[in-house]
């Protein structure tokens, strides 16, 4: 098991809002920057979100996200067929491993 | 623009062993922290190691401590990853990736992956 707990999916039609957890605690999320990457089926993943809810140039505004304490949240608005795709969140902890979530499949209905 | 290309991948024996290789270009290397990642089939990511922009300062997930080596040459723009005594749950694609570094934490760029397959 991660020690980053995603639900493993999440569905909406298209248009709709999904919303996708990632849960830590103090040593990791709680105590530095989350980011969100987003993975097609046989491809790289690629960084969605940085440091908690800063989107790199090229990524639409669609998608953000947010923290609150030992958890953050990557809300997708608008959902298109194309973002049926795996998201994974990362950070690190204080023992200076690098983590990442179990991922969540996100599925357009 | 940033691109990484991983080589190295194949089909080893278990006790085996490896060395993968990465080529950056697109970005002043020597000023970033390097990562590889790796993803087992149908598996989530795992981080493998990372290495700072000197290569005084390396970090290993537990399992991998003691059999793989992380290492860097910034005047060939390379990242290296010398895996010993490989073992079946070691079968995974391997990536590398420009890291933001115990900072940012970001992965900002990643290469397409080589697949490691460790089975006799």
């Amino acid at each position: 098991q991660s020690v980053l707990t995603q639900p493993p999916s999440v569905s909406a039609a298209p248009g709709q809002k999904v919303t996708i957890s990632c849960s830590g605690s103090r040593s990791n999320i709680g105590n530095n920057y989350v980011s969100w990457y987003q993975q097609f089926p046989g491809t790289a993943p690629k960084l969605l979100i940085y440091e908690n809810n800063e989107r790199p140039s090229g990524i639409p505004d669609r998608f953000s996200g947010s923290k609150s304490g030992t958890s953050v949240t990557l809300v997708i608005t608008g959902l298109q067929t194309g973002d049926e795709a795996d998201y994974y969140c990362g950070t690190w902890d204080s023992t200076l491993s690098v983590l990442f979530g179990g991922g969540t499949k996100v599925t357009v209905l | 623009e940033v691109q990484l290309v991983e080589s190295g991948g194949g089909l080893v024996q278990p006790g085996g062993s490896l060395r993968l290789s990465c080529a950056a270009s697109g970005f002043i290397f020597n000023n970033y922290w390097m990562t590889w990642v790796r993803q087992a089939p149908g598996k989530g990511l795992e981080w493998v190691a990372n290495i700072k922009l000197d290569g005084t300062e390396r970090h290993y997930m537990d399992s991998v401590k003691g059999r793989f080596t992380i290492s860097r040459d910034n005047a060939k723009n390379s990242l290296y990853l010398q895996m010993n005594s490989l073992r079946a749950e070691d079968t995974a694609v391997y990536y590398c990736a420009r890291w933001g570094g115990y900072g940012s934490g970001s992965f900002y760029d990643w290469g397409q992956g080589t697949l490691v397959t460790v089975s006799s």
